[in-house]
């Protein structure tokens, strides 16, 4: 079944650590990647995408993702995390079906 | 530029009452979605329009649910019935057909407790 796995649910970094969150996705071809990321009883805000090409994307508040077909993975990285950062993040992808299939979710948390 | 809006944003109701929500999608955009996300979970998808048409309604979770969009506008999503389960935060989302995969805009989504 096409799925998508985010084996993290919850992470505490330190602010200004830097953080790296997992997502591995199940599907026979590249599928369309997006990362978004929730405030508390709040809706989605797209973080970055990816369709084709490089494979480092770059996003908004300094996030960058990296896929890696031999590994279905498509994780989401930042350099130096801030405290505004805490937050759910989750990857999904299209099949281009029009549907987006989602993971489970990574609640991050941020140490002062 | 404003984003999806939806109304109400919160929604407390009783056991067996039904229930409307509206989806305002970004003016150019012509597909609009709705996805259902519990306590924890990632959005779960439910329904999608493009314009008006109602392109794909499998995954409605059950017969009480309905979903309209009759001027290829503003849609609404029904729930007769409620059920003590279906509360959730119900999430909107709009694209521009354009690419294969086309990038969803998320609402602030409206939140529903069935006491």
């Amino acid at each position: 079944a096409q799925s998508v796995t985010q084996p993290d649910i919850h992470i505490t970094v330190s602010e200004g650590a830097s953080l790296e969150l997992r997502c591995n996705y199940s599907y026979g071809a590249t599928p369309y990647l997006f990362w978004y990321v929730q405030s508390p009883g709040q809706g989605l805000q797209l973080l970055l995408k990816y369709f084709s090409g490089d494979t480092l994307v770059q996003g908004i508040k300094g996030f960058e993702a990296e896929f890696k077909r031999s590994q279905s993975s498509f994780n989401l990285r930042k350099p130096s995390v801030h405290w505004s950062d805490a937050a759910e993040y989750f990857c999904s992808y299209n099949n281009a079906g029009n549907m987006l299939t989602f993971g489970g979710g990574t609640r991050l948390m941020v140490k002062p | 530029d404003t984003g999806v809006s939806q109304d109400p944003r919160h929604k407390i109701t009783k056991r067996g009452q039904n229930v409307t929500f509206r989806c305002d999608p970004i003016s150019e955009h012509n597909r609009l979605y709705w996805y259902r996300q519990t306590l924890g979970q990632g959005p779960e998808f439910l329904t999608y329009f493009q314009n008006e048409a109602q392109l794909e309604k499998s995954r409605l979770l059950s017969d009480r649910f309905s979903a309209e969009r009759p001027k290829g506008s503003f849609s609404t999503l029904e729930i007769q019935r409620t059920e003590q389960g279906d509360s959730a935060m119900y999430l909107c989302a709009s694209s521009l057909e354009g690419r294969a995969a086309d990038t969803q805009y998320f609402g602030p989504g409206t939140r529903l407790t069935v006491l």
